[in-house]
Order: structure tokens, then sequence, then C-alpha cells
């Protein structure tokens, strides 16, 4: 089962903050985050391996809750160079060594 | 620290021809795992390869193969190719499977069928 992330799209100035959202209708185990600028490979953010887990990038953060079966990613003071394409990723039970991707969220960081 | 390098970066196939996709991992990992992934949509798993055995493969057809090799280099097959193979495959390396310590990519083989 896919995991369905919202909003489709991110536009936001320098210094904004932002948050986006990951959800499934199963039960999750960890989470993944990945950004993918255009033309270049997906690069690891995080893993979210428990529930409540919060953990940090520089300024992008990001916390899981195993209950509400949800994961949000916070961008804080966003820069231009957080531009890309964000994706979560979750395993399935019993299966680690798959990841099952979201669709994706577009966020562009404007001057 | 080599990251994931994939090759070729293009390559352009006539539907039924087959093709052969490489990739060779980060330094220190062992395991390799390969994604489709259409214009505008999320990496979908093809399969993974730990110790030269298939480890986990998703939802296509077998005319999909790999290949582990001892240094972990892997290879991609795709026999039979139809227009709907069209995208960018990717390969992603990691230790112990990824769950815990993420995976790498590398940038990818833009493969186009026509």
């Amino acid at each position: 089962q896919q995991p369905v992330q919202s909003p489709q799209a991110v536009i936001l100035r320098e210094g904004e903050d932002a948050v986006i959202n990951c959800s499934s209708s199963k039960a999750l185990y960890s989470v993944h985050w990945y950004r993918q600028k255009h033309g270049e490979a997906p690069v690891f953010l995080m893993i979210l391996l428990k529930g409540g887990e919060q953990k940090g990038h520089e300024k992008i953060s990001a916390s899981f809750n195993e209950k509400k079966q949800q994961s949000s990613l916070y961008l804080t003071a966003s820069q231009l160079s957080y531009s890309g394409t964000y994706f979560c990723g979750t395993p399935q039970a019993g299966a680690n060594s798959k990841l099952t991707f979201g669709k994706g969220i577009t966020l562009s960081v404007r001057p | 620290e080599t990251g994931v390098t994939q090759s070729p970066t293009h390559l352009i196939k006539t539907r039924g021809q087959q093709v052969t996709l490489r990739c060779s991992s980060q330094s220190g990992h062992n395991t390799v795992s390969w994604y489709q992934q259409a214009l505008g949509q999320g990496p979908q798993f093809i399969f993974q390869y730990y110790r030269e055995e298939e480890n986990g493969r998703g939802n296509f057809p077998p005319r999909f193969s790999g290949l582990q090799f001892p240094n972990y280099s892997s290879e991609l097959n795709v026999n039979a190719l139809e227009l709907d193979d069209s995208a960018l495959y990717l390969c992603a390396s990691s230790s112990h499977g990824g769950q815990y310590y993420g995976y790498t990519f590398g940038s990818g083989t833009r493969l186009t069928v026509v």
C-alpha cells in the first residue's frame, strides 16, 4: 500500500517554514525520508524507527506518530537548497528490504 | 567514500529488445536494490540482492531479472522490452538491508523504449 503524501506541492519564500506529511492506511514500523532534485539521485535525509521519534537534519526535522500511522517533515527557515521533491518510504511488515514510496511532494523555495 | 554509480546514464531501445543496466554499490555496502521511477512518481521497488541472492521482489514480471556479483555490484536485465518500461531506473545500495541506515541512490539510467 503506497503511503499518501500531502500537500501535493509547496511554494514558499526563503526563510519560511513548511510541513509535509506522509500517512499510511497500514501499520507503520518506520519511515524513511528522501529528497530528489531534478535530474539527480534521491538523497537520504533520515529514518524514524520508533513511534514518537523525532530527528533533525540541519533545519529539517521529522516526527513519527505510530498510532496515527503518519510522519511529518518540518522545514524551518527554508533555504533555496531545500527545493526538490520529498519522498517518504515505508518498509512493509516482514519485508524491511522493500520500501514503498509515496508519490512525492514538490517543494519550491523562491528568493 | 565513493557513491553509487550507474551506467549507462541514458539508453534508447526498441520494443522487444533486451537491456542490461549496471550498478556499482557504495564502498562497504553489501545490499543492492533496484527501483523503477516513472515520470512524476515515486520509485517502485523491483528487487533487492544481498550476498548474490535475490532478497525480496516487487510486483514486476519475470522478464525483469538481476544479478549481484562478489564485489557487490549488480545488473538489472529486462527482456522483451515494452513501451511502459520507459522510466528512470535507480540503483540503491545499503548495509544491513537499509532499514536502519537508509539507502544511497545512484543517479539512475534513463531508459526510453520506442
